[in-house]
Parts: C-alpha cells; sequence; structure tokens
C-alpha cells in the first residue's frame, strides 16, 4: 500500500462542535505531518510527528489537538473553530532516511468548512 | 527560520514550448529540494526532487537545477504538453527536523494547446 488516505473528505462543523480528522498509512514511515492549505496558497505546516512523538509545533492555536496513536495513524481534534479556519487539511507522510531526502506522500485531504 | 520565495507566480506557454519556475531560499542549512505539482482539487505530489551534494538532475521531460552558493534552485520542463498546466510547489528542507521543508507560494502552470 503506497498511499496516504484520509477521513472524512468533507467535514461541516458549527464553531461549538468537536470533530477529529483521521489519517492513516502502511509504508512504514516514521514522519507524520498535518498541513493547513488554502485557496491558491501553498501547504502550511502545522505539526509533526517523529517515531509517533510530537518533534515540531508551529504555533498552531490549542484549538487543534493533533494525537499520534501508533506509527500509521494520525489524528487532528478539533474544538471550537473559527470561520478562517475554513481550509483543505492535507496529512503527509515520509520515511526518516538518513542523508536528507524526505519525500513526503500528501493524502487526498479533508475539506474543512466552519460555520 | 527557511523562506522560500518562487517565481513567477503564473506562467503561460504554448504546448511544446520549455518552461522555467525559479526558487531562492534563505537557510544555508537546508540540503533537499523537491518540486510538488497540485492538480486543481488534488493533492501536491513529488514530482522531482535535488540533494545538496548534486547540481542537477533529470527525469525524462523535467529537470532540477542547483545553486548552492547562490541558494537558487529551478524546475525545467521540456516539450510542455497541456496535462502540464498545474500549480507547481518548489520547497526547502533539511534533515535536521524530520524532514520538515519550507514551501514557496507556488506557480500556476498553463500549457496552451
Amino acid at each position: 500500500d503506497t498511499e496516504v488516505t484520509q477521513t472524512p473528505k468533507h467535514l461541516v462543523m458549527g464553531m461549538t462542535n468537536k470533530k477529529s480528522l483521521k489519517c492513516e498509512q502502511h509504508m512504514g514511515h516514521r514522519a507524520m505531518y498535518w498541513y493547513k492549505q488554502k485557496a491558491k496558497k501553498p501547504p502550511e505546516l502545522m505539526f509533526v510527528y517523529s517515531y509517533e512523538k510530537l518533534s515540531i509545533n508551529e504555533s498552531v492555536p490549542s484549538r487543534f489537538s493533533p494525537e499520534c496513536p501508533n506509527s500509521s495513524l494520525l489524528n487532528l481534534h478539533l474544538h471550537a473553530l473559527q470561520p478562517e479556519d475554513s481550509a483543505l487539511y492535507l496529512c503527509a507522510s515520509s520515511p526518516i532516511l538518513a542523508g536528507g531526502r524526505h519525500e513526503q506522500f500528501f493524502g487526498p485531504g479533508t475539506r474543512l468548512t466552519v460555520l | 527560520g527557511e523562506n522560500v520565495e518562487q517565481h513567477p507566480s503564473t506562467l503561460s506557454v504554448q504546448e511544446g514550448d520549455s518552461a522555467v519556475i525559479k526558487c531562492t531560499y534563505s537557510d544555508s542549512a537546508s540540503n533537499y529540494f523537491p518540486w510538488y505539482k497540485q492538480e486543481l482539487g488534488k493533492r501536491p505530489q513529488l514530482i522531482i526532487d535535488i540533494r545538496s551534494n548534486v547540481g542537477e538532475k533529470k527525469d525524462q521531460r523535467i529537470a532540477v537545477t542547483l545553486n548552492k552558493t547562490a541558494k537558487h534552485f529551478s524546475l525545467h520542463i521540456t516539450e510542455t504538453q497541456p496535462e502540464d498546466s498545474a500549480v507547481y510547489f518548489c520547497a526547502a528542507g533539511d534533515n535536521t527536523n524530520a524532514g520538515k521543508s519550507t514551501f514557496g507560494d507556488g506557480t500556476t502552470l498553463t500549457v496552451k494547446p
């Protein structure tokens, strides 16, 4: 299996809701990432997990809470979001290789709309 | 932190022509430079990458060049086809942060038949 999968594909939520985004990969990659992408903009890094431990938090508001239950799964828990959080949320994974080549494999994304 | 600038923001070429997209980076510690293609409504996909110990890499119609001294790298697409139309992102990263890459703002390439 050489794909990163994400569920759900689309999510509409109110500002008081709690929801979760899920990401899964079975390529044995030990680095996993959450990105946020607005229309016509590049992916913006949110979090990086390395060997199931949070290694980078790009000063993301606490209403976004990542979780990495095991080496294949990555979740993003959402609570009390704002309309400006509406975006495409992309998950990615990459192998951790000595020598610096870190090809990232992206999932199809979850299109999130906050009302 | 790393800062990546990408030019041009839009590029329109005739089918069969070549396209060149240029990026500069700021952090001399960056040693990995991937290029991603993102078609409308789809995920970014790696099309080619280069590491800092190599000056040029080619894969069929696509090539990337890297000038470490000047801190810039470029994507070259030859014999463009309409299916090359997409947004292209360059990125720069290092191997100290689990492969963290900083993306350029993207170039929208349109290939006219």
